[in-house]
């Protein structure tokens, strides 16, 4: 079974810039997370789905980030506009079910980075 | 406060010692599930192992080991006979029954085997 997909894995932009971040979660899970990952701050939850459905976005940044997830099969992170200091891996994970005892799974990551 | 304490930043060993990193977490729930995450240098997160908090049987896997000990809230991962290839980063991480499908994620242990 193929894992988690991202897209791009690597994403090189100007500040100011729109940048849409892509992910394909594995086929039959039911939730969705978005981390981002840095040396200052390590790996972040930002928000996670259930469903399609958004359930926890306290850790979203700001209102320059977005996420949707339109069906079961895939989502974006949007940011807009871009800032250098939103310069991260951001990953993309997924979990059969819901509850704390479900192991997530990782996609590859993107790389971003933001001049 | 730190929920999960890696006070390991960087380890190295020579190939074939065994090295073991440490885990320390902190939780008021009775029910919880503690996590190791592989990272190696390509950037994915890898699961490695699932343990709850009413399963203190230490588990072997291969050349890996876990050491789940509730008196002193550790989590410990050896890793027997080390090789090249385990050079990575590695993560621990925590979720709650109480916090449902929040990942509490350590700092990350980054071992580095020298051949």
């Amino acid at each position: 079974d193929a894992g988690v997909i991202q897209s791009p894995r690597h994403e090189v932009t100007e500040m100011g810039q729109e940048v849409t971040l892509r992910c394909k979660p594995i086929s039959g899970h039911d939730y969705l997370f978005w981390y981002r990952q840095t040396m200052m701050r390590g790996l972040e939850l930002l928000i996670y789905f259930n469903n399609n459905v958004p359930i926890d976005d306290s850790g979203m940044p700001e209102d320059r980030f977005s996420a949707k997830m339109p069906n079961a099969s895939f989502s974006t992170l949007k940011i807009q506009p871009s800032e250098p200091r939103d310069s991260a891996v951001y990953f993309c994970a997924s979990s059969l079910s819901g509850g704390p005892a479900y192991e997530q799974y990782f996609g590859p990551g993107t790389r971003l980075t933001v001049t | 406060a730190q929920k999960v304490t890696q006070a390991q930043t960087e380890i190295s060993v020579v190939e074939k010692e065994d090295v073991t990193l440490d885990c320390v977490y902190e939780t008021r729930d009775t029910t919880y599930y503690l996590f190791w995450y592989k990272q190696p240098p390509s950037g994915e997160l890898v699961f490695l192992i699932r343990r709850n908090s009413f399963d203190e049987q230490n588990e072997i896997s291969g050349r890996y080991s876990w050491n789940f000990q509730k008196s002193t809230s550790s989590f410990n991962f050896t890793i027997t006979a080390s090789q090249v290839v385990d050079s990575a980063v590695y993560f621990c991480a925590l979720s709650e029954d109480n916090t449902g499908n929040q990942f509490y994620f350590g700092t990350g242990t980054s071992l580095t085997v020298i051949p």
